[in-house]
């Protein structure tokens, strides 16, 4: 079965860091690109970062970028989100999913981990 | 960026009822548009990717449609279970960008 938990979520002061973990089963990790997107309390889904499966290419939204490294581990099969000076804007469940592409390299996500709770509050 | 705008924001529906969610992007972008299922607590759940094609495992009275700017996903006979929040999802260019949801509710 194909699955995806994230881990580290929790409370930290805005200023603080947290380094989130995606352990990834059931498929070739290191084949397959990985993003993180977030989802703040009663709001919709934010696209945050992406990385290539080689771990040799990232992207980020303007809103993270500076703050946020997304990294990979391919031995381990495990997706990080390193969070850095982070706001109260930045309270989120943290989701991990994967890249999914057709013949015409339209791409979707799936699956979804179940998310992890940040909190960002003094 | 492209922005992807839902319409309606909310809509409430009853067993059996055909329904249709719009969504319209700020540019062209193709077929490289998805759709997502979210129940309350949970994590999103593909249903249409590359605007029509069913993901595996998706009851067949989701469908989508459309190209460009303007898409659908119509739910042919709503069951209880499709009581949720829906989601489109361009991924033409990047950043990749959602739509702001519609929540349907029982009626």
């Amino acid at each position: 079965e194909v699955q995806l938990v994230e881990s580290g979520g929790g409370l930290v002061q805005p200023g603080g860091s947290l380094r989130l973990s995606c352990a990834a089963s059931g498929f070739t990790f290191s084949n397959d690109w990985m993003h993180w997107v977030r989802q703040a309390p009663g709001k919709g889904l934010e696209w945050v970062s992406r990385i290539k499966s080689t771990g040799g290419s990232t992207n980020y939204a303007d809103s993270v970028k500076g703050r946020f490294t997304i990294s990979r581990d391919n031995a381990k099969n495990t997706l990080y989100l390193q969070m850095n000076s982070l706001r109260a804007e930045d309270t989120a469940v943290y989701f991990c999913t994967r890249d999914n592409w057709n013949d015409n390299l339209v791409n979707w996500f799936d699956p979804w981990g179940q998310g992890t709770l940040v909190t960002v509050s003094s | 960026d492209i922005q992807m705008t839902q319409s309606p924001s909310s809509l409430s529906a009853s067993v059996g009822d055909r329904v249709t969610i719009s969504c319209r992007a700020s540019q062209s972008i193709n077929t490289y548009l998805n759709w997502y299922q979210q129940k309350q607590g949970k994590a999103p759940k593909v249903l249409i990717y590359a605007a029509s094609s069913l993901q595996s495992g998706v009851p067949s009275r989701f469908s989508g449609s459309g190209s460009g700017t303007d898409f659908t996903l119509t739910i042919s006979s709503l069951q209880p279970e499709d009581f949720a929040t829906y989601y489109c999802q361009q991924s033409y260019s990047a950043p990749i960008t959602f739509g702001q949801g519609t929540r349907l509710q029982i009626k």
